[in-house]
């Protein structure tokens, strides 16, 4: 089982340049989201996904964007990397609240590390 | 403003002891807390509390929930070294969207 499948697992970028982090999942799950984890700081969510062609902004939106066109994949894109975007990126899935009110756990992918020099 | 609050933001403690770890929370339309353990990588999930009152338990682990007073603790009794990982709790918040709000996290350190 796949489960959630982040690329790259680590990426150094110069600022100003633009990437894409990757993340696919195979459990036929509406919701996606993406983390960032720094230090002291815990996980704070960035953009989230209810479901294809619908996305919406979490907690620390500004510098990224996202964009949901199928189920399994849930692209997050750089357009200008700065030296404060250098973090851990978690993304995540889970069934969706139509499935129960109180929520599902989320399944998290093994993170890609980010340096912006 | 949604916030969950963990501590202590660090423990370090002896094999065999019994560690409880804090969780308190103002999350909006309140739905569930999680509890997730962190190792090297990804967070892998532990429990999830809806109700108050009633303890789930995972062989050494259990966490239990008040709703009333809004805090959760997470407690680990006859600590193994593999216990050591960043604990995470997080609160689901709002309605139609799930939308999680994560603590700091407490660092656990057990030495044997």
């Amino acid at each position: 089982n796949a489960g959630v499948t982040q690329t790259p697992k680590f990426q150094v970028l110069k600022t100003g340049q633009s990437m894409t982090l990757q993340c696919a999942q195979d459990m036929n799950h509406e919701y996606m989201s993406w983390y960032r984890q720094d230090p002291g700081m815990g996980l704070r969510l960035i953009h989230y996904s209810v479901g294809a062609g619908i996305t919406d902004q979490g907690e620390v939106p500004n510098g990224y964007n996202v964009s949901r066109s199928t189920t399994e994949d849930f692209p997050l894109r750089l357009l200008s990397a700065a030296p404060s975007q250098t973090s851990v990126y978690f993304c995540a899935s889970s069934y969706s609240m139509s499935r129960g009110p109180t929520g599902s756990p989320l399944h998290f992918g093994n993170g890609t590390r980010l340096t912006v020099t | 403003e949604d916030k969950v609050v963990q501590s202590p933001l660090s423990l370090v403690v002896h094999e065999g002891d019994t560690v409880t770890l804090n969780c308190s929370y103002e999350v909006t339309n309140f739905r569930s807390l999680l509890w997730y353990k962190q190792e090297k990588k990804a967070p892998t999930f532990l429990f999830m509390l809806t109700s108050s009152g009633i303890e789930k338990k995972s062989g050494r682990l259990s966490s239990i929930l008040d709703k009333k007073e809004l805090f959760s603790i997470l407690n680990i009794t006859a600590t193994q070294t593999g216990d050591s990982a960043v604990y995470l709790c997080a609160g689901v918040a709002g309605r139609g969207a799930q939308k999680l709000v994560f603590g700091q996290g407490t660092r656990l350190t057990i030495n044997p």
